[in-house]
């Protein structure tokens, strides 16, 4: 139980082009769903949390214009990359919790390259 | 402020030695702790948690961890290494801020295995 699963695994765009990315609770109701990015050999930093329904929570310093993340329902949280730069290559992974709970667990990545 | 302090970025063992990975938390409250074990390329998995009661905590794959609130430690244990547990381990602490639950990320330690 408690799988969550990432599409797509890799994927690779032209610079200034957008790209989304789906993170799906496959076997449980995520209330709240979080996005992380990880630079190689580096840990992961918390980008957003997202609540089912309502507008996503972002950390400072990322920008909700350029990352936008979508929790249109209890398994389904999108990521969209809008305007999409070399710099924004990186390693993207999705978490999901359940209500009241720390715990949480993790997709398995997305490798997202910006030529 | 909240942190996680993983002292040793890369650890190397010989196969069949003990290991044992140091974790080092800065929380106010009363913590829940996480070890999550990454392999290349991969999502995160949870190997063991902390929440309450005892101290010692078993968890996936014959990995097991001590909490001690005196030290504000939670160090992972494996008596016996195998090759396969070559991998990246993270520390976390589930904190509340903003009104959400979190989790906050220690560097990682890298493990390598010598056969």
């Amino acid at each position: 139980g408690a799988v969550v699963s990432q599409h797509p695994s890799r994927v690779i765009c032209k610079s200034g082009t957008s790209v989304k990315i789906e993170c799906r609770s496959l076997d449980f109701q995520a209330t709240t769903m979080f996005w992380y990015r990880q630079f190689p050999k580096q840990s992961l930093m918390l980008m957003a949390t997202s609540n089912e329904g309502s507008k996503a929570t972002y950390e400072q310093g990322v920008e909700k214009d350029k990352f936008l993340i979508n929790h249109a329902s209890l398994t389904l949280s999108t990521l969209t990359v809008t305007s999409a730069h070399p710099e924004d290559s990186s390693f993207y992974i999705c978490s999901a919790r359940v209500a009241g709970s720390y715990e949480q667990y993790f997709g398995p990545g997305t490798r997202l390259t910006v030529t | 402020a909240q942190s996680v302090t993983q002292p040793d970025i890369h650890i190397t063992v010989s196969e069949g030695a003990s290991l044992e990975l140091r974790c080092n938390y800065s929380y106010g409250a009363t913590p829940y702790l996480f070890w999550y074990v990454q392999s290349p390329g991969q999502g995160l998995q949870l190997l063991l948690k902390y929440f309450s009661g005892d101290t010692l905590v078993q968890g996936i794959k014959g990995f097991e961890a001590e909490f001690k609130r005196s030290q504000s430690s939670f160090n992972l244990r494996k008596p016996s290494v195998h090759w396969s547990d070559a991998a990246e381990y993270f520390c976390a602490v589930g904190v509340t801020s903003g009104g959400y639950n979190k989790l906050i990320f220690g560097a990682g330690t890298r493990l390598a295995v010598h056969p």
